[in-house]
């Protein structure tokens, strides 16, 4: 069975930094390309980031290019999301998923909250 | 970037009765390999979004058949044959095709 878990998502002041993981397991990391989606509270799916099977080709939203880090780890079979200079407006459930032409499996999602 | 439109943003429906979601892209979403990279999620009330479709016209394994993706280019459209009340939720589209990927804004799906 495929399984996608977030974790590391908190409450961080604007400003502050976060890594989120993505733990997956049941099928063969290292084949696929990953996508992290954000939801804000209330609002519609945005696209964030995605990287490459071997990390070698990573993309990002305008909205964060330049803030966040998109990157794995293929012998841990983890995908990362490094978060700096943050917002109020980057507040959302964050989602990995699976693929990144029109992902099909995606985790529960990790909350972070940007407030002082 | 690609911009994503999807109408109508709000749909109520009766059950048993057909409900139409109208997806389009602002360039041609056709890839340089000549696949057409457009999806269709389906997410429930607090839950994660599920695929329903992929490559404009594929059902996702376990998806009912009542589901359908047509469309080419840049105007595509998912279809529900007979609305169960479980449909409720929102459908998004999304492109796969250029960067940055870009959602629709989603439509909500509810009974009337």
């Amino acid at each position: 069975e495929v399984q996608l878990v977030e974790s590391g998502g908190e409450l961080v002041q604007p400003g502050g930094s976060l890594r989120l993981s993505c733990a997956t397991s049941g099928f063969s990391f290292s084949n696929y390309d990953m996508t992290w989606v954000r939801q804000a509270p209330g609002k519609g799916l945005e696209w964030v980031s995605a990287i490459s099977r071997d990390g070698g080709s990573t993309n990002y939203a305008d909205s964060v290019k330049g803030r966040f880090t998109i990157s794995r780890d293929n012998s841990k079979n983890t995908l990362y999301l490094q978060m700096n200079s943050l917002r109020a407006e980057d507040t959302a459930l964050y989602y990995c998923a699976r693929d990144w032409t029109g992902p099909e499996y995606w985790g529960q999602g990790t909350l972070v909250t940007v407030s002082s | 970037d690609v911009v994503v439109t999807q109408s109508p943003l709000s749909l109520p429906v009766t059950l048993g009765q057909p409900a139409s979601i109208s997806c389009r892209s602002s360039q041609s979403l056709v890839y340089s390999n000549g696949n057409t990279y457009l999806s269709w999620f389906q997410q429930r009330p607090g839950q994660s979004p599920r695929r329903l479709i992929y490559k404009v016209s594929n059902r996702d394994s376990g998806v009912p058949d009542r589901f359908s993706g047509s469309g080419s280019g840049t105007d595509f459209t998912l279809k529900i044959s007979r609305v169960e009340a479980e449909d409720v939720g929102v459908y998004y589209c999304m492109q796969g095709t250029h960067w940055p990927r870009t959602f629709g804004q989603g439509t909500k799906v509810d009974i009337k």
